[in-house]
């Protein structure tokens, strides 16, 4: 069975500091991975998609950026952490069923 | 753009009352609206829709898809404090790569 795995749970960073969020899935080949933020109050935002390896969409501008060095990780990075970079980050995937499976989440605090 | 609105925001009821969560979308290329429930972490499944008029239960819950209305409702009956959680709609899109535009979500506080 497939199965998504994100890490980690929380993190608090001071702004400035780098960024790195991995998901990886397991059980699928050639997935669609996705980057979702949900800011407090708000709904979930659509930051980067991946059809295959090295291939990257991203949705909104901002100091983010994403990365999929093999066919079932994902990566989302940071140079430099700002304040409303602060948030839920969750990564998901799609196979061949037009529904999405959502890793566990991060909880990230930038302080 | 594509945008999805939910209503109401938010909505607190007693337990054993029905609830009826409303949803409505526009996006080009339509491909299936999906409903998720959310309680303290990742939003869990709990339909998908992409056929106008056929309902979809799943014990309390159930949902219906009016495409020519370009919305769909999720019921609750006899509602129960494990009900309370933010519940997502959203609506799939995208001729290739296939992706998910949420609503807000609609907070619902079922008291005793």
């Amino acid at each position: 069975s497939q199965t998504i795995h994100q890490w980690p749970a929380t993190l608090v960073q001071p702004v400035g500091s780098p960024l790195s969020l991995e998901c990886t899935v397991e059980g699928t080949s050639n997935p669609n991975l996705y980057w979702y933020r949900q800011a407090a109050g708000r709904g979930l935002q659509l930051l980067f998609y991946s059809v295959g390896i090295g291939q990257i969409s991203s949705e909104v501008p901002q100091n983010l950026s994403a990365s999929r060095p093999q066919d079932r990780q994902f990566i989302l990075s940071s140079k430099k952490l700002l304040l409303s970079d602060s948030g839920f980050y969750l990564c998901a995937w799609t196979g061949r069923v037009y529904g999405y499976t959502f890793g566990s989440g991060t909880r990230l605090t930038v302080v | 753009e594509d945008k999805v609105v939910q209503s109401p925001l938010s909505l607190v009821v007693h337990e054993g009352d029905t609830v009826t969560l409303n949803c409505s979308y526009e996006v080009t290329n339509f491909r299936s609206l999906l409903w998720y429930k959310q309680e303290k972490k990742a939003p869990t499944f709990l339909f998908m829709l992409t056929s106008s008029g056929i309902e979809k239960k799943s014990g309390r819950l159930s949902s219906i898809l009016d495409k020519k209305e370009l919305s769909s409702i999720l019921n609750i009956t006899a509602t129960q404090t494990g009900d309370s959680a933010i519940y997502l709609c959203a609506v799939g899109s995208g001729a290739g790569s296939y992706q998910l535009t949420f609503g807000k979500g609609t907070k619902l506080s079922v008291i005793p």
